[in-house]
């Protein structure tokens, strides 16, 4: 059972937009989200994260949008640059503070 | 922000041979690290949970004998993969949490390949 999905493996946008990236879960427990970022060969780095308590976070060019009742989270990346192209994971500590990670999403953002 | 160092970031070996991948919080106590696979193209897949002096707790389908995970202190766990064969190729990321975090920090990764 995938408690947390990115049902969109690829995602292809050009450089100067905005990037969205999608992420749903099923376990309503979840309280926190996270976003992380990994080129090839390296390991993931944190991005952005979100408490339930919130329904947007903003770090620079990167915004994290919940909607709670609809069990989503997105990750906007606005301008998009070349240096975002990577693989995004989004990523919910279950109550043992185990990550649960999604499948990821790869963006490539192109000149 | 915390720092997990992980060594060696590659590592290439002969099958049968044993391989030890070390894991270092260089800045706050990890009671808890994780080990991660990833195999090309697929997430990553957690392999096991450790705390500091007990024994670690594996995710089914992996098979303790064969990946050996010590936590013996507060800043180092070690994944062993002992007899690796060519299917055990694959890229390893550890991570790490101190009491209470809610986020985990990751080590570098360390790509193995077992000829």
């Amino acid at each position: 059972d995938q408690q947390v999905k990115q049902n969109s493996p690829s995602l292809s946008v050009q450089e100067g937009r905005i990037s969205i990236l999608n992420c749903d879960y099923t376990n309503s427990m979840f309280d926190y989200f996270l976003w992380y970022k990994k080129y090839p060969a390296e390991g993931p780095t944190f991005l952005i994260s979100i408490s339930s308590i919130k329904d947007k976070n903003e770090d620079g060019r990167f915004t994290v949008f919940l909607n709670k009742s609809a069990k989503h989270l997105s990750l906007h990346i606005v301008p998009s640059q070349p240096g975002d192209s990577a693989v995004y994971f989004c990523a919910a500590p279950d109550n043992t503070d185990k990550l649960i990670f999604g499948t990821g999403t790869r963006l490539q953002v192109f000149p | 922000g915390a720092v997990v160092s992980q060594h060696p970031s590659w590592v290439i070996c002969k099958s049968g041979t044993s391989v030890k991948i070390e894991c270092r919080s260089l800045d706050f106590q990890a009671t808890t690290m994780f080990w991660y696979r990833q195999f090309p193209k697929q997430s990553l897949m957690l392999m096991a949970t450790s705390n500091e002096g007990s024994k670690a707790t594996y995710e089914q389908g992996v098979e303790k004998d064969k990946f050996l995970i010590n936590h013996a202190s507060l800043t180092l766990s070690t994944l062993t993969v002992t007899s690796a064969h060519p299917e055990d190729s694959s890229f390893y990321i550890c991570s790490a949490a101190d009491r209470g975090a809610t986020e985990a920090f990751f080590g570098q990764g360390t790509r193995l390949t077992v000829v």
